[in-house]
Parts: structure tokens; C-alpha cells; sequence
């Protein structure tokens, strides 16, 4: 089975500075994607940014850009310039190849500094 | 945009109660997902549905059912209600395939329900 997993419960940064969120995985599969989720407080969850695993590019969404390492089964999160509004749960999740469901995280809890 | 609506935000039940969540999306989504999220453990699949009628156990089936009489609505049910039930539970839908056909269908979720079972 597949799992995914986040070693870091909390994390937290200045406001304008970077910060990494850490995501590892097991899979046998070649192909499947890779998401992360923001949960921010009392709202709804919503996708940040996404990987296939066939591409060997690292995704980029504006600030946020992740660093896939396949072989080493790792998907980290890279914040740049970090804002209060980007204060949230962050989930990190496995979808393979066909499936229809999602394997997340336990979640990183990001604060910001001011 | 897509929109994905629980019935309530906060519930609070006794042991024993039957309870129904609803959930309700208007994008008309094939796939529809109901997960648990507890602190440390993420996000649990109980169940999913591909279809009307059509329903999938998940990782954490046991104290749960399901109905999707309607292609927009998926109700979880708890047939009697524990207090290691009390859990923050999110609906989700998607897309059975994405509209270019890649493969990838983005999950979009509800607000949540928290429950708490006395």
C-alpha cells in the first residue's frame, strides 16, 4: 500500500522568507501524481500545486515550487517570500496512475511571523 | 467555480444517534469522496463514489455507510454513533476524467463538518 509521509508537525517563518515543507513516499507504481493541499484556518481545502511523475520539470506555481526527486521518493514544498495569508495546514498527497483516490499526509501546520 | 457544500459546519450528536452528513456539489462531478481528518493522521478515505448507486469502501470503512441516490448529493451515514467518531469530515468531488483526457481530475473539497459524538 501506499503511503505518504510528513515528519514535520509544525514549521514556522518570517514573513517575506523562505520556507520548506518536507514530503516523502512509498510506492512500487512508475507512474502517478503528486499534489499539495493548503487548509488554511476554517476554510476549505485547496490545491496549490501538482507533479506528474513522468516529468522530470519541478512543478512552479507563482511562489510556491516543489523539488521532486523521484528515486528518492521525495516531494518537498518550497514557499517563497512567505505571506500571512499563507498560514495553513499543508497536506501533501499521492494519487497512482488510474486510481481515483488521494493518499495524504498527517500535515505540516504553517505559521507566519510578522 | 466549482462548489462543494456540507449541510452543516458544526454537529454535535449523543452515542447511539443515527447521523447523516450531506454533501452536495454543482459541477457535476462523476467521483465523490467522503474523508476523515484527525490531528497527526491526515486525511483518511472512507468511502467513494464513481457513479449513482455506485460506491467504493476506502481505508476506514467500519461504523459507515453511504448513499448517492443523486448524482450531485452523497450522504455518509453513521448508524450509530461513537465517541471515537468525534473527527473534522470533508467531502470531495472530481471529475471521473479530466477534460484533456491526461488523467489528472482535481479533488475539490467542501468546508468540513465537525462532529463531535457525546
Amino acid at each position: 500500500a501506499q503511503t505518504v509521509t510528513q515528519s514535520q508537525p509544525e514549521m514556522s517563518v518570517q514573513e517575506a522568507e523562505t520556507v520548506t515543507l518536507s514530503c516523502t513516499y512509498d510506492t512500487s507504481e512508475s507512474d502517478y501524481y503528486l499534489f499539495w493541499y493548503k487548509q488554511p484556518p476554517s476554510r476549505q481545502m485547496i490545491l496549490v500545486i501538482r507533479q506528474e511523475a513522468y516529468k522530470q520539470q519541478n512543478a512552479t506555481e507563482n511562489r510556491f515550487s516543489v523539488n521532486f526527486q523521484k528515486a528518492a521518493k521525495s516531494f518537498s514544498l518550497k514557499i517563497s517570500d512567505s505571506q500571512l495569508g499563507d498560514a495553513a495546514m499543508y497536506f501533501c498527497a499521492y494519487r497512482r496512475q488510474g486510481a481515483q483516490k488521494l493518499v495524504f499526509g498527517q500535515g505540516t501546520r504553517l505559521t507566519i511571523n510578522p | 467555480d466549482v462548489k462543494v457544500t456540507q449541510s452543516s459546519r458544526y454537529l454535535v450528536k449523543r452515542t447511539g444517534e443515527k447521523v447523516f452528513l450531506e454533501c452536495v456539489q454543482d459541477m457535476d462531478h462523476e467521483n465523490m469522496f467522503w474523508y476523515r481528518q484527525d490531528p497527526g493522521l491526515g486525511l483518511r478515505l472512507i468511502y467513494f463514489s464513481y457513479d449513482v448507486k455506485m460506491k467504493e469502501k476506502g481505508d476506514i470503512p467500519e461504523g459507515y455507510s453511504v448513499s448517492r441516490e443523486k448524482k450531485e448529493r452523497f450522504s455518509l451515514i453513521l448508524e450509530s454513533a461513537s465517541t471515537n467518531q468525534t473527527s473534522m469530515y470533508l467531502c470531495a468531488s472530481s471529475l471521473a476524467r479530466s477534460s484533456s483526457g491526461v488523467g489528472y481530475n482535481e479533488q475539490f473539497f467542501g468546508p468540513g463538518t465537525r462532529l463531535t459524538v457525546l
